[in-house]
């Protein structure tokens, strides 16, 4: 099966610049979540849909970030305006699960390879 | 809240020595808990899992881990460790969300 599928691989921008990320999650897979990998740390989750709804966005900066999954199926993560210490990988994920303790509750998260931003 | 910790920043191994990894969990209830792998400029690959059952769990690449509810850990093994598995290796704890470790960094030595 395909992977998790994100653009692009690279960004570099200056501060109080926009950019936004692209990510196609696997096909079927109902949940998707956006991680921040700042170097040197594990990944911090953002924000987690399933289908088109947000279940956890309770890590988001919302003052400057923002993200959609419209169809329920490919998702966009935008920052406006990015700041230094936004640099990082942002890593998106999907899994089957389908929400709460189900039996595709303890399905494992598929990642892509992540989108290094670099802001200067 | 649930959380892993991961004692060990960076470690060091020959190759052909065995290995392993500490994760400790912090959860009130039977934790699912997960090992991924990260190479540079990669994502993460899962390596195995644990949601219940034998305490004693097989991954990819020739991987284990051992979930012991005592120490409330659950350490990743390898008996022979080859140069390409030098790369950066996070536990997750899973409830609502998955929760990630700081991660270590293994190194390889010839």
């Amino acid at each position: 099966e395909a992977g998790v599928a994100q653009s692009p691989r690279y960004k570099i921008i200056e501060k109080r610049q926009s950019v936004a990320f692209w990510c196609n999650p696997i096909s079927g897979h109902a949940t998707l979540y956006w991680y921040q990998q700042i170097l040197g740390q594990g990944p911090k989750l953002l924000i987690q849909f399933q289908n088109n709804g947000v279940v956890d966005d309770s890590q988001l900066p919302k003052d400057r970030f923002s993200a959609e999954r419209l169809k329920g199926v490919d998702s966009t993560l935008k920052i406006q305006p990015a700041k230094l210490e936004d640099s990082a990988v942002y890593l998106c994920a999907s899994s089957l699960s389908t929400g709460g303790r189900g039996p595709s509750y303890n399905s494992p998260l598929h990642f892509g390879n992540g989108t290094r931003l670099t802001v200067t | 809240a649930q959380s892993v910790t991961q004692p060990d920043i960076h470690i060091t191994v020959s190759e052909g020595a065995s290995l392993e990894l500490r994760c400790n969990y912090s959860y009130g209830a039977t934790p699912y808990l997960f090992w991924y792998v990260q190479s540079p400029g990669q994502g993460l690959q899962l390596l195995l899992k644990y949601f219940s059952g034998d305490t004693l769990v097989q991954g990819i690449k020739g991987f284990e881990a051992e979930f012991k509810r005592s120490q409330s850990s659950f350490n990743l093994r390898k008996p022979s460790v080859h140069w390409s598995d030098a790369a950066e290796y996070f536990c997750a704890i899973r409830d609502n969300d998955m929760r990630f470790g700081a991660g270590t960094r293994l190194t390889v030595k010839p």
